[in-house]
């Protein structure tokens, strides 16, 4: 049973552009979510998060929305640049514990 | 000064096999984990400890055992390899349920 999903597996975007990362949840207990990225051969890095309390979070050119009533969330990259290529995972959980649950990720390719 | 380290980063090895594979951090947290990450890309929880107590033990199967001699460590030792475990086993480390960091990655293939 697959929480977390992640429809898209891959994205080309060109550079500049904005690219928009989706992510569904089905368990209406999740009040955390966060998007990793992560490098060929490297362990996924944490990007940014959003608690429930809120429908958005801003970190430069990252933003993360989230539709709690549509259990959907996405995450902009706007500028998009070449080394934003990379998988994204996001990862719900409920606050206070410390189990993750990851989506399947979304390969992103940023050309120039 | 790698903040969650692991060793090794490939493991090949015979199907009957027992390994190990060792997770270090260096960033004061109490809280580690074991994930996996298989053929098909999905990252799963297998283990988490909080100050070298067990508290995350998903439906793994008992060949696989995690050990934590201290906070700063916590290892996974897997009896009687299979083919089905060949995987990348990422350790993670956290402090309490906030953001995890993880490690490199330690690619296991059962031959």
């Amino acid at each position: 049973d697959q929480q977390v999903k992640q429809n898209s597996p891959s994205l080309s975007v060109q550079e500049g552009r904005i690219s928009i990362l989706n992510c569904d949840y089905t368990n209406s207990m999740f009040d955390y979510f966060l998007w990793y990225k992560k490098y060929p051969a490297e362990g996924p890095t944490f990007l940014i998060s959003i608690s429930s309390i809120k429908d958005k979070n801003e970190d430069g050119r990252f933003t993360v929305f989230l539709n709690k009533s549509a259990k959907h969330l996405s995450l902009h990259i706007v500028p998009s640049q070449p080394g934003d290529s990379a998988v994204y995972f996001c990862a719900a959980k409920r606050i206070g514990f410390q189990k993750l649950v990851f989506g399947t990720g979304t390969r992103l390719l940023v050309s120039p | 000064d790698t903040a969650v380290s692991q060793t090794p980063k490939y493991l090949v090895t015979q199907m009957g096999n027992d390994k190990s594979i060792k997770c270090e951090q260096n960033l004061g947290h109490d809280t580690m984990y074991w994930y996996k990450q298989d053929s098909k890309k999905f990252l799963k929880i297998m283990f988490s400890y909080n100050n070298k107590e067990l508290i995350i033990n998903e439906t793994v199967p008992n060949r696989f055992s995690p050990k934590s001699p201290d906070k700063a460590h916590l290892n996974l030792h897997i009896n009687s390899l299979e083919l089905g475990d060949s995987a990348v086993y990422f350790c993670a480390s956290s402090q309490a349920a906030n953001e995890q960091f993880f490690g490199p990655g330690t690619r296991l293939t059962v031959l």
